[in-house]
């Protein structure tokens, strides 16, 4: 089975600046990967899929990029809505794995 | 507007069995694939199991964690989907969430675009 690591386990960031967060995949997911964003006691949602589509409603200071083994969530200008924990997710094998997250919190 | 609901949830002895449901409103139910996804208090996210659209068979397909105990189902008249779990252990005590699966036709397979809003299951004596 895949095994999907993030990094950092938390990222400290100021409001208005960039966050970059990691995502590595054990093998090969092609462009089949997904970002979520979770908020306490809400739900994920989605973000990002393909490695690279906004979803729905999503701003676009989020961006996604990669493919294969690497990938990366960016986004350009931390807003205070954006301190929450993310998850990158791959769906091109089964069983399907979550990485274990990226907390984003105020610096 | 999408709206999965979570019911079923609830506190059950180990061993024993519970039904969790989603009701989806919003969209044509029966046009996509379920998923279950549970969430152990503090901490991450943990895929459990996906049934596909008739569509692509209405085939199942689940996590080793849980396999040969936990059974997704699907009604597309009553646009509900299940999740039976048999032989409860401590270790399943969980928000449970119901996720719509987007098919992406050219290399079939799903990311999640929809979520619900969870049902804790707890699992203790």
């Amino acid at each position: 089975e895949i095994v999907m690591t993030q990094s950092p386990a938390t990222l400290s960031v100021s409001p208005g600046e960039r966050a970059t967060l990691s995502c590595r995949a054990s093998q090969s997911v092609s462009s089949n990967l997904a970002w979520y964003q979770q908020k306490p006691g809400q739900a994920p949602r989605l973000l990002i899929y393909g490695a690279s589509t906004r979803a729905t409603g999503i701003p676009a200071r989020f961006s996604g990029s990669g493919s294969g083994t690497e990938f990366t969530l960016t986004i350009s200008s931390l807003q205070s809505e954006d301190f929450a924990v993310y998850y990158c997710q791959q769906y091109n094998n089964w069983p399907l794995k979550f990485g274990q997250g990226t907390k984003v919190e105020i610096k | 507007e999408v709206q999965l609901v979570e019911s079923g949830g609830g506190l059950v002895q180990p061993g024993r069995s519970l039904r969790l449901s989603c009701t989806a409103s919003g969209f044509t139910f029966g046009d996509y694939a379920m998923s279950w996804v549970r969430q152990a208090p503090g901490k991450g996210l943990e895929w459990v199991g996906f049934i596909r659209s008739k569509a692509y068979g209405g085939t199942t397909e689940y996590a080793a964690s849980v396999k040969g105990r936990f059974t997704i189902s699907r009604d597309d008249s009553k646009s509900i989907a299940y999740l039976q779990m048999n032989s409860l252990k401590t270790e399943d005590t969980a928000v449970y969430y119901c996720t719509r699966g987007v098919v992406v036709v050219a290399v079939t397979r799903y990311y999640f675009d929809y979520w619900g809003q969870g049902t804790l299951v707890t699992v203790s004596s």
